[in-house]
């Protein structure tokens, strides 16, 4: 699959502020799926996107699949220091099951 | 989701031995599982969807003589590293797709370490 391009990078945060990134496509996507890392451990799903211009939450995460059909965002309101990790979007077109993934967005949270 | 295990959690081979790893799906049965590989601060990388009964599909760039996949049943992949070499030192990730929901789950990965 392609890379998608995932932004920021990195980001440092203090602890209770708000959390956002996002992720683009040249192509249009089915599916949007939002993941963490933490170290040593394999990704862990957090939300799935199924429809263009769907809103999702999962406790303090939030992730909308755009109306585009080529983007997605992924918000963390209320950081806690467990936030900590890496964040990979990752995208399926349709009739294919390979995910393109970001390069991901390293959150830091500051107490 | 689907709840996956992998084993080992971690290996340390020599140059030129063979290192096998077995994904598992616990609670599902799982026609096709994904094998990643990912370096230091980098993103996951595909190598090749394992299908069940059937053979591996390799992306380009894969030795499929390097990297043997087995998916014998619906909740067994192993992924076989042959003639190990530094180079292939990484985490290797295997991934169940849990049916019509496109989704895939992840396991916890293994750490490859070859001396």
């Amino acid at each position: 699959g392609q890379q998608l391009n995932q932004s920021p990078q990195s980001m440092f945060i203090q602890e209770g502020e708000d959390v956002s990134m996002n992720c683009t496509s040249s192509s249009i996507f089915n599916t949007w799926l939002w993941y963490k890392q933490d170290p040593g451990e394999g990704p862990v799903l957090l939300i799935a996107l199924y429809k263009a211009g769907e809103l999702t939450s999962n406790g303090r995460l939030t992730a909308q699949f755009g109306i585009t059909r080529k983007d997605s965002f992924l918000n963390i309101s209320a950081s806690i220091p467990s936030d900590v990790g890496i964040y990979f979007c990752a995208g399926l077109p349709l009739n294919d099951y390979k995910l393109s993934f970001g390069a991901g967005t390293t959150v830091t949270v500051r107490a | 989701g689907a709840v996956v295990s992998q084993h080992p959690s971690w290996v340390i081979c020599k140059s030129g031995t063979s290192v096998k790893i077995e994904c598992r799906s616990l609670d599902f049965q799982a026609t096709t599982m994904f094998w990643y590989r990912q370096f230091p601060k980098q993103s996951l990388m595909l190598m090749a969807t394992s299908n069940e009964g059937s053979k591996a599909t390799y992306e380009q760039g894969v030795e499929k003589d390097k990297f043997l996949i087995n998916h014998a049943s619906l909740t067994l992949s192993t992924l076989t590293v042959t003639s190990a070499h530094p180079e292939d030192s990484s985490f290797y990730i295997c991934s169940v797709k849990a049916g019509v929901k496109r989704e895939q789950y992840f396991g916890p990965g293994t750490r490859l370490t070859v001396t």
